[in-house]
């Protein structure tokens, strides 16, 4: 199966912004309006912290924010901040026949 | 907040079939998707597959043969089974409900249960 292709890693010092960035291709990310981003902390289970491309739900800090640019997504979080520390995972609908795919993952560390 | 809960046998032999439930609390189960998603360990994820409400299901190709997902809305669960397992199988496995505009991608998942493949 293709995943999408995430950074393995990335870091940044407190108060700083970063960016995540998800390619995949026009039959996936590039294809539809549907990006979502996942934060998982070590042993906890993902949480979504953007939906349908750029879309925060309740709760989830304003730091967060993603957007799409032709087959590449991407997740910035600003004002970095130690809980930030976690694996981040995009997934899109896709065309294929897995019908859903998932990024390999990012781990952010902040320094 | 609707919250999912995963339970069932924390090992399963080789050759033979994985089973897992997902019970829904805090929130209905109508017009929403519920998925299986699992995570071998210290990897990414992987989309297993969905089901509707009313019990149609979709399934990732790959695994396709080996899926069936059900659901009982009166006992407010959802169910997975995967048959034939190896040990490629174990992982962690999780369920979710699906978005409301794209019901396929999951928003609010359950905690996880871990599933060892060994004899």
């Amino acid at each position: 199966q293709s995943a999408l292709t995430q950074p393995a890693s990335v870091s940044g010092s407190p108060g700083q912004s970063i960016t995540i960035s998800c390619t995949g291709t026009s039959s996936d990310v590039g294809g539809y309006n549907y990006v979502s981003w996942y934060q998982q902390h070590p042993g906890k289970a993902p949480k979504v912290m953007i939906y349908d491309v750029s879309n925060r739900p309740s709760g989830v800090s304003n730091r967060f924010s993603g957007s799409k640019s032709g087959n590449t997504a991407s997740l910035t979080i600003s004002g970095l901040q130690a809980e930030d520390e976690a694996d981040y995972y995009c997934n899109s609908y896709t065309s294929s026949s897995t019908l859903v795919v998932f990024g390999g993952g990012t781990k952010l560390t902040v320094l | 907040q609707v919250q999912l809960q995963e339970s069932g046998p924390g090992l399963v032999k080789p050759s033979e079939t994985l089973s897992l439930t997902c019970t829904v609390s805090g929130g209905s189960m109508r017009s929403y998707y519920w998925i299986w998603i699992r995570q071998p360990p210290g990897k990414g994820l992987e989309w297993i597959g969905c089901i509707y409400y009313s019990g149609s299901t979709n399934y990732n190709s790959f695994l396709e043969s080996r899926v069936t997902i059900s659901v009982d809305t009166s006992k407010n669960q959802i169910f997975l089974r995967l048959s034939s397992v190896t040990a490629a199988d174990t992982a962690v496995y999780y369920c979710a409900r699906g978005g409301v505009n794209a019901p396929l991608l999951p928003d609010n998942w359950g905690q996880g249960i871990l599933v060892t493949v060994s004899s």
